[in-house]
């Protein structure tokens, strides 16, 4: 079946450091990802998206790199600052496939910053 | 910026009972969305839904849940007859199209069935 995971359910990194946010997709089918972020209290925030036609997104401060290869999508953070300190979520869909309307999304990533 | 509101962003009901949760999309967003997030858990879609109609939905979506876009700003999401599992966060979201496009997410109303 579909699923959507994540291989570390914590990260704690130093300010200043880069982070990286790991997720792995088994639909072969998913060809759009989005990185979302959720502090506590809040809906996901929009962070960056990637089709599977590209390999690599960058925006301010993240890069999305997607492996169609091995169905493995990261999240980079760049300089990582206590504002980053939240939940990270990838989230698939299907982009103009049969189930395009909904979003699959990963079991979250904590990623705590520290100063 | 514009954004998706939600009310009420706490509600608490007696198991059995109806509740109505309330977004308000992004005004010029044509697509909208239900995921529910339980406590520690991941989000989960619920419903998706264009042109006065259900577009898709999930195996969660059964006969207790329902939507209705009842005017030109409001989504509303009804769960029936609650059950002490229904108890979540409910995320609202819009996009302005379907395809390869960013949902936008509310900040969620927290339903509590005792």
């Amino acid at each position: 079946g579909e699923s959507v995971g994540l291989h570390l359910p914590t990260l704690s990194v130093q300010e200043g450091d880069n982070s990286i946010i790991n997720c792995a997709y088994s639909n072969s089918a998913s060809d759009y990802f989005i990185w979302y972020k959720q502090e506590s209290g809040k809906g996901p925030q929009f962070i960056i998206d990637i089709r599977s036609n590209m390999d690599k997104r960058q925006g301010q401060r993240v890069t999305v790199l997607l492996n169609k290869t091995v169905k493995h999508l990261s999240l980079q953070i760049a300089a990582t600052q206590p504002g980053d300190s939240a939940v990270y979520f990838c989230a698939e869909n299907e982009g103009l496939g049969d189930s395009s309307y909904k979003l699959i999304f990963g079991s979250g990533t904590r990623l705590l910053v520290r100063p | 910026e514009p954004e998706v509101t939600q009310t009420p962003s706490h509600q608490v009901t007696q198991m059995g009972q109806e509740v109505i949760l309330r977004c308000v999309p992004i005004s010029n967003h044509l697509y909208f969305y239900w995921y529910r997030q339980i406590l520690g858990q991941k989000v989960e879609f619920l419903v998706s839904f264009y042109n006065n109609e259900i577009s898709e939905k999930s195996e969660i979506f059964d006969d207790q849940f329902s939507v209705e876009r009842p005017d030109g700003s409001n989504f509303t999401l009804k769960i029936r007859s609650t059950k002490l599992e229904d108890s979540a966060m409910y995320f609202c979201a819009s996009s302005t199209n379907r395809f390869y496009n960013e949902q936008f997410f509310g900040p969620g109303t927290r339903l509590t069935v005792l």
